[in-house]
């Protein structure tokens, strides 16, 4: 059983462009929801997290929505640059237990 | 402030064979977290300690174990490796949600 579901599988945006990357999840008991980065070859590196008690977090070019009725949240990455072509996951986990749940990933590539 | 470590970078086995793959959290995290993560899949949880004592586990067969030191480091080792353990190993520490991955194991089983 999936329990978060990440969609597109890959995308592609020119550069400037915004790039949006949507999760579901299944379980209600999760409420903590990060979004990873990672580049070939390396480990996955924390972008940015939301909780449900917020409907949407910004921390520079990155912002997550959060839809706690439809049980689903985005990644919307603005003015996307070539350095920004990476795989890109969402997670979800619980309070105090810390072990995440990952999405498949999606494959980004901006074109210059 | 040191970030998360591990080691071997790369390692190649052959099956039948048992690995030990090492971590080093980061500085005041007592919590460590190892992961799966096959060519082109997310992470999956394999099992997370907790000041030395294994504080959940995903579904992952007994021969793949591990430990925590009281430094919090940490091993996992995985006994009687099949082919598909072929795949990167990824160790993260927290000491709330936030959790912090090293660069991973890259294992290859032949």
């Amino acid at each position: 059983q999936q329990q978060v579901k990440q969609s597109p599988q890959s995308l592609i945006v020119q550069k400037g462009g915004i790039s949006i990357i949507n999760c579901a999840y299944e379980n209600t008991a999760f409420d903590y929801f990060p979004w990873y980065q990672q580049f070939p070859g390396k480990g996955p590196a924390l972008l940015i997290a939301i909780r449900p008690d917020v409907s949407e977090k910004k921390e520079g070019r990155f912002t997550i929505s959060f839809n706690k009725s439809a049980k689903q949240f985005s990644l919307h990455i603005m003015d996307s640059q070539p350095g920004d072509s990476a795989t890109y996951f969402c997670a979800a986990s619980r309070s105090g237990y810390s072990t995440l749940t990952f999405g498949k990933g999606t494959m980004l590539l901006v074109s210059p | 402030e040191t970030g998360v470590t591990q080691s071997p970078t790369h390692l190649i086995k052959t099956r039948g064979q048992q690995v030990t793959l090492r971590c080093s959290s980061q500085s005041g995290h007592n919590t460590v977290s190892w992961y799966q993560q096959a060519l082109g899949q997310g992470p999956q949880f394999i099992f997370q300690y907790y000041r030395e004592e294994e504080n959940g586990r995903g579904n992952f067969p007994p021969r793949f174990s591990g430990l925590q030191f009281p430094n919090y480091s940490s091993e996992l080792n995985v006994n009687a490796l099949e082919l598909d353990d072929s795949a990167l190993y990824l160790c993260a520490s927290s000491l709330d949600d936030e959790q912090f991955f090293g660069p991973g194991t890259r294992l290859t089983v032949l």
